[in-house]
């Protein structure tokens, strides 16, 4: 399978623990993208890469949360001090980006957070 | 914060029927995709309309762009049971193309 995929599925973590995800996009593509999403909500971006440059990360987003691309291909996640506003699904996105034509977006699986 | 809403929130039709959503978005954009998720399977993207055309198709899909109006239309002809999913209109305003998205319109598609 050669799609984005996201690890692991399921986490389930007492509030104040450090969390880290992993996500494994597409091999060519550039792009790698890190949402959050609610219930009842779309995705909220978070922050993105273009190869292992942070290009962009979210206003809203707190100093807790942390990613990072080395080598460009995987990227992991990291929540600290997790509290139980964590509680989400989030979500991991590859694209190929070439000049001014953004790309569809590729997203994986998705790893369930909850905070208790 | 979310720059698309999408209306209806939800949506029930029958099999067969045709489904019509819409996002409306409030910023100038380069571009306006949708995607559909299922429950358990993730966000698939759709379609995308980039802000100089006004009508793309893709099999049972239609979309339409307005920008003067600043919205966007979602057909899917002929529903079928496995169309039952939300979707989502996303949209780029910025030179990186970063995706906003809406809530969703949820669809059920009754057999």
């Amino acid at each position: 399978d050669t799609g984005v995929s996201q690890d692991p599925r399921h986490k389930i973590t007492k509030r104040g623990q450090n969390v880290t995800f992993r996500c494994d996009p597409i091999s060519e593509h550039n792009r790698l993208y890190w949402y959050r999403q609610t219930l009842g909500q779309g995705p909220e971006f978070l922050t993105y890469f273009q190869n292992e440059a942070q290009l962009e990360k979210s206003r809203l987003l707190s100093d807790r949360f942390s990613a990072e691309r080395p080598k460009g291909s995987f990227s992991t996640l990291e929540i600290q001090r997790t509290e139980q506003g964590d509680s989400a699904m989030y979500l991991c996105a590859s694209s190929f980006y070439h000049g001014r034509i953004p790309g569809e977006q590729y997203f994986g699986p998705g790893t369930r957070l909850t905070v208790t | 914060s979310q720059q698309g809403e999408e209306d209806p929130q939800a949506l029930s039709i029958q099999e067969g029927e045709n489904a019509t959503m819409n996002c409306s978005y409030k910023t100038s954009i380069n571009n306006l995709q949708w995607y559909r998720q299922n429950s358990g399977r993730g966000l698939v993207h759709l379609i995308l309309i980039r802000s100089n055309e006004r009508e793309k198709h893709s099999g049972r899909l239609r979309v339409t762009l307005d920008t003067s109006k600043k919205s966007s239309s979602l057909l899917i002809t002929a529903s079928r049971a496995a169309d039952t999913a939300s979707y989502f209109c996303a949209t780029d305003a910025d030179s990186n193309y970063q995706l906003i998205w809406g809530a969703g319109t949820k669809l059920i598609i009754k057999p």
